[in-house]
């Protein structure tokens, strides 16, 4: 079944201990992108990537970080994670960064910063 | 920054009604789609319109584009409890970059 795979579901952690998201799809997309969701604010892109060892930043980038060393994983990463980056996360992958024109989206991370 | 923005916020209404969402964004785009999100869960990609169409239609969705007034309706005809959800506009900014820009969205109830 083509999916993208975000885990874990639910985290809860402390200011300052550092934590991977991690996001797999099995659709040989080119593009992966990070996103998370506040009341009222909708979806705010982290990071993308258009392919392996490509990324770049997206509107909300502070504070996180990405890799892509191989096609099928973007996982993100806090290095010190902080109260306000307590939200809802969704890794999405589309075919190619030249058809971002349906992206395929994760279940989602429930993330909360004590 | 947001490119689209959904209006209403919230809308609710009786099954079997029409329901319009309508979305407005604030550049050039190569095209505007329309994911659902249930609950908290992922979104799912209902339908998208390039900049060069006015209209297309997807089962009971209808979604027109009117790129002069940088806006965008999502029709959902003969709505039924199921399509209780919010709604999001994403647009894809005609400005050489690689973002998918999403909206605060609607949120639909539909009351059985």
């Amino acid at each position: 079944e083509a999916q993208v795979t975000q885990n874990p579901r639910y985290l809860i952690t402390v200011t300052g201990k550092k934590l991977t998201v991690t996001c797999s799809q099995n659709m040989n997309h080119e593009y992966m992108s990070w996103y998370r969701q506040d009341p009222g604010l909708g979806l705010r892109q982290i990071y993308y990537s258009m392919n392996v060892e490509v990324t770049d930043k997206g509107d909300v980038p502070e504070g996180y970080k990405v890799s892509r060393k191989e096609k099928r994983n973007f996982p993100l990463i806090l290095e010190s994670p902080s109260p306000n980056q307590t939200s809802l996360y969704f890794c999405a992958s589309s075919l190619s960064q030249g058809a971002r024109e349906k992206l395929f989206f994760g279940s989602g991370t429930q993330l909360s910063v004590l | 920054s947001q490119q689209g923005e959904e209006d209403p916020q919230a809308l609710s209404i009786q099954e079997g009604e029409n329901a319009t969402m309508n979305c407005s964004y604030k550049t050039s785009i190569n095209n505007l789609q329309w994911y659902r999100q249930n609950s908290g869960r992922g979104l799912v990609h209902l339908i998208l319109i390039r900049s060069n169409e006015r209209e297309k239609h997807s089962g009971r969705l209808r979604v027109t584009l009117d790129t002069s007034k940088k806006s965008s309706s999502l029709l959902i005809t003969a709505s039924r409890a199921a399509d209780t959800a919010s709604y999001f506009c994403a647009t894809d900014p005609d400005t050489g970059g690689f973002k998918t820009i999403f909206g605060a969205g609607t949120r639909l109830f539909v009351k059985a």
